[in-house]
């Protein structure tokens, strides 16, 4: 299986801060993708990486590939109560659909 | 605005009896995708339709059933619930082709209940 696996499963911090979650992949990828699930609801696509990008930003958020660890990784930004969710990343190989990872629950307080 | 629909969002059956969720979109998308989310997990890949083709994984048990009569609406049937199929189930569209290069739009899911 190429299943992504989140570090770590939790993280909790404080509004303003900065959070950074991160994903390691099993297989060769195009592209790799960051969801937020907010609690009981559908995902919602954030950001798209291709596998001959190195580095990514849209708004807050920052995501970083290194295809030769297999890794990447996504940086919040000035983080806000608004941003409590799960965060999965999800990867695409070889044209197969996207296999999630477990995720990474961020909680952020005021 | 252009999206995707679960009916229902909540859905309680009896152990052993058939149920259906359904999905619908408004993209025009081509391909369309049926997740399981236990609690606390990740989604996993059931099956998807590319048009009119249908792609098993596969690992997804017998008891689960989809089927896709038209672009718009996309159904999975569940032969015979078992406690163990209580979860969310997403249903998530792309764009062939180019559907990995732009994400996934997804519905806001139905939680099934089996009783």
């Amino acid at each position: 299986s190429q299943q992504g696996e989140e570090d770590p499963q939790a993280l909790s911090i404080q509004e303003g801060e900065n959070a950074t979650m991160n994903c390691s992949y099993k297989t060769s990828i195009n592209n790799l993708q960051w969801y937020r699930q907010n609690s009981g609801r559908g995902l919602v696509h954030l950001i798209l990486i291709r596998s001959n990008e190195r580095e990514k930003h849209s708004g807050r958020l920052r995501v970083t590939l290194d295809t030769s660890k297999k890794s990447s990784s996504l940086l919040i930004t000035a983080s806000r109560a608004a941003d409590t969710a799960s965060y999965f990343c999800a990867t695409d190989g070889a044209g197969t659909a996207l296999i999630f990872g477990k995720g990474t629950t961020l909680s952020v307080s005021s | 605005d252009a999206m995707v629909i679960q009916n229902p969002r909540y859905q309680v059956t009896q152990f052993g009896k058939p149920v259906t969720l359904s999905c619908s979109q408004t993209l025009n998308h081509n391909v369309m995708y049926w997740y399981q989310q236990k609690s606390s997990q990740a989604p996993k890949l059931l099956f998807h339709y590319y048009d009119k083709d249908f792609n098993n994984e596969a690992d997804t048990p017998d008891n689960f059933q989809s089927r896709r009569p038209n672009t718009s609406f996309c159904f999975l049937d569940i032969r015979s619930p078992g406690l163990g199929d209580a979860a969310m189930y997403l249903c998530a569209t792309s764009r062939g082709g180019q559907g990995a290069w732009e994400g996934y739009t997804f519905g806001s899911g139905t939680r099934l209940t089996v009783v």
